[in-house]
């Protein structure tokens, strides 16, 4: 069966500063990842995906993800914070080859300081 | 706007009552899946239903009920609601049939159970 984890329930940058949100998935068999971001009282929305292929994946709003393998994990990146980019960021895992029931991590808030 | 659209956006109801959330998938999307978000349990998946039918089955409760109609909106049913039901719901829904493909997520129907 498929599980994520992310860890940290909450990640605090200053404004300009790294984002790094860490998600470490397992998956008996090639998983297919998503990073989405959840702005207050709004829906999810994907960020990025990695299916096959680069292993570094970019997405929307300068951010981008790195799939190892060898670490089971599929962490978020961002060079410099913004604060539009407050807001809560889910990993997500689905296996190739199975059903489409994409199993959410339990998601990380990122708060951005001035 | 995901195109994804969800009714009614905030409920409040007592225990013991019935309540009946609406989703419109997006124009042409076949699958609609239902998740309940919760403080203690995260994203929880519900059920998937695909044209009509029903594909998969996650966390729901026997009190909980849903189905896909012939123009493709889809209806949650929650009975007997219980003050731990209390819950943002969200529908999603998804273009294809490949496991590669992204959720469009509505922006949720908060239910409060009083």
């Amino acid at each position: 069966a498929q599980s994520v984890t992310q860890l940290g329930s909450h990640v605090s940058v200053s404004e300009g500063a790294l984002v790094l949100l860490r998600c470490n998935y397992s998956s008996s068999v090639p998983p297919y990842l998503f990073w989405y971001v959840q702005y207050p009282n709004q829906g999810l929305q994907l960020l990025l995906k990695y299916t096959t292929g680069a292993t570094l994946v970019k997405g929307i709003n300068g951010f981008e993800a790195e799939f190892k393998k060898s670490e089971t994990s599929f962490h978020l990146t961002k060079p410099s914070a913004h604060m539009s980019d407050a807001a809560e960021y889910f990993c997500a895992v689905t296996e190739s080859g199975g059903s489409y029931i994409p199993t959410f991590g339990r998601g990380t808030s990122l708060i951005v300081h001035p | 706007d995901s195109g994804v659209t969800q009714t009614p956006k905030h409920l409040i109801t007592a225990t013991g009552q019935r309540v009946t959330l609406r989703c419109s998938p997006r124009s042409g999307d076949l699958s609609v899946y239902w998740y309940q978000q919760s403080l203690d349990q995260g994203l929880q998946f519900l059920i998937q239903y695909y044209n009509g039918e029903e594909r998969a089955k996650g966390n729901i409760l026997e009190r909980f009920s849903a189905q896909q109609f012939p123009d493709l909106h889809s209806e949650l049913n929650l009975s007997s609601l219980e003050l731990g039901d209390s819950a943002l719901y969200f529908c999603a829904s998804r273009t294809g049939t490949a496991n590669t493909g992204e959720l469009f997520f509505g922006e949720g129907s908060r239910l409060t159970v009083l």
